[in-house]
């Protein structure tokens, strides 16, 4: 089954403990994003990539890292979380445009 | 600044009616437009798009409308089903390097 998956689903830690949430993609899509969707802001981009070894900063990449070192990888990490990144977070692929993203199931990140 | 807008938080409408959820843009490079459906739990799916070279495409139930001289996005259900009920967010991306999305509308279909 052609799906994007993320993990955890759910997430609960502390300020400072770096943490890495995994994305894969079986569809061999060559544009790998991530979002957070947060209450009246809908859903903003935090990188993006175009394919391996190519990522870039979307609208909200402040405290945020990823690396695209496998087409089918796009981990997004934490490397000190802080609470303003206390969120939920999709993971999204694409074929590229014109076609439509893809999205992961989400992982809700609580950072205390 | 938000460069994709949904001004109407929710919506509600009798089953068998239509439902018209709106979507505002501000850049003029914009050239692919979509929407999205949003159970809770569940990540957003793909339901319709358009590419700013036509004004309307339709997909079963689902039609969606561009009028690019008014920045302006819509989809129409018709007819509504309970099932619809959720949020809908329209995106919108500049030859597809970076997708921009609603704030979202939730609809609620009454049966």
């Amino acid at each position: 089954e052609a799906q994007v998956t993320q993990n955890p689903r759910y997430l609960i830690t502390v300020t400072g403990k770096k943490l890495t949430v995994t994305c894969s993609q079986n569809m061999n899509h060559e544009y790998m994003s991530w979002y957070r969707q947060d209450p009246g802001l809908g859903l903003r981009q935090i990188y993006y990539s175009m394919n391996v070894e190519v990522t870039d900063k979307g609208d909200v990449p402040e405290g945020y890292k990823v690396s695209r070192k496998e087409k089918r990888n796009f981990p997004l990490i934490l490397e000190s979380p802080s609470p303003n990144q206390t969120s939920l977070y999709f993971c999204a692929s694409s074929l590229g445009q014109p076609n439509p993203l893809h999205f992961g199931n989400g992982t809700r990140l609580t950072v205390t | 600044d938000q460069q994709v807008k949904q001004n109407s938080p929710s919506l509600s409408v009798q089953e068998g009616r239509i439902s018209i959820l709106n979507c505002d843009y501000t850049n003029s490079m914009f050239d692919y437009f979509l929407w999205y459906k949003k159970y809770p739990a569940e990540g957003p799916t793909f339901l319709i798009s358009i590419s700013s070279i036509k004004d309307k495409n339709e997909d079963g139930r689902f039609t969606v409308f561009l009028n690019k001289s008014a920045k302006h996005l819509s989809l129409h259900i018709v007819p509504s089903q309970p099932g619809d009920s959720a949020v809908y967010f329209c995106a919108a991306s500049a030859r597809g390097n970076q997708f921009y999305f609603g704030t979202g509308t939730s609809l609620t279909v009454i049966p």
